[in-house]
């Protein structure tokens, strides 16, 4: 079946500093990628997507690439700030075996400091 | 706003009793999702609505469990004879696509949030 598979966290970063959130996936199809944003007492929220191989999603200064021969959606941005404090949701749509249902991982958890 | 509402937000119940939440999608979004999340983990998808019919169903969602979108618009989720393993956040979501295999985007809401003592 399909899965995701996202670095353990939590991550603790400075302001200004470099993120990189490292997320594989598994899948028998072509599934379309996702990376979703959950702010504390919030939903979660669509942060970018991709659809294809050497696709790249970018959304706020968060940028992902869809490697097909690694399996990997990884999630950078190149300088953080205290308001990007939130959990990381990488997940798949693989509408060939498993419709349209999102397989999310387990979430990482961010945590920015000034 | 126009985004997808959730009501309620928070539930605390009994074990035994039924609850059921509601869901209120993106106007003329055409499908309708609901997961559950419990403490530290991501979504599990539970069921999802295109227009009216439910199309898909997953294993976790036991007996107990029932999704209904009777005009294609809002959904509700009723579990009934609630457990202690029930407690979680359910959430929904809801996108727009065109043929029950292309792609879409879902967009959800806050959750709410259910507490079974």
């Amino acid at each position: 079946g399909n899965s995701v598979t996202q670095m353990e966290g939590p991550v603790t970063l400075s302001e200004e500093a470099f993120l990189t959130i490292n997320c594989t996936y598994t899948a028998t199809g072509y599934p379309s990628l996702f990376w979703y944003v959950q702010y504390p007492g919030e939903g979660l929220q669509l942060l970018l997507k991709a659809t294809k191989a050497d696709d790249k999603g970018s959304n706020k200064g968060f940028e992902a690439t869809y490697r097909k021969e690694t399996t990997s959606f990884h999630l950078e941005k190149g300088s953080v700030q205290v308001s990007d404090s939130a959990v990381y949701f990488c997940a798949l749509s693989d509408r060939k075996t498993s419709g349209s249902r999102l397989t999310f991982g387990e979430g990482t958890q961010l945590t920015v400091n000034p | 706003d126009t985004g997808v509402s959730q009501d309620p937000r928070h539930k605390i119940t009994k074990r035994g009793q039924n609850v059921t939440f509601r869901c209120d999608p993106i106007s003329e979004h055409n499908r309708l999702y609901w997961y559950r999340q419990t403490l530290g983990q991501g979504p599990e998808f539970l069921t999802y609505f295109q227009n009216e019919a439910q199309l898909e169903k997953s294993r976790l969602l036991s007996d107990r469990f029932s999704a209904e979108r009777p005009k294609g618009s809002f959904s509700t989720l009723e579990i009934q004879r609630t457990e202690q393993g029930d407690s979680a956040m359910y959430l929904c979501a809801s996108s727009s696509a065109d043929g029950r295999n292309s792609t879409d985007t879902q967009y959800f809401g806050p959750g709410t949030r259910l507490t079974v003592l």
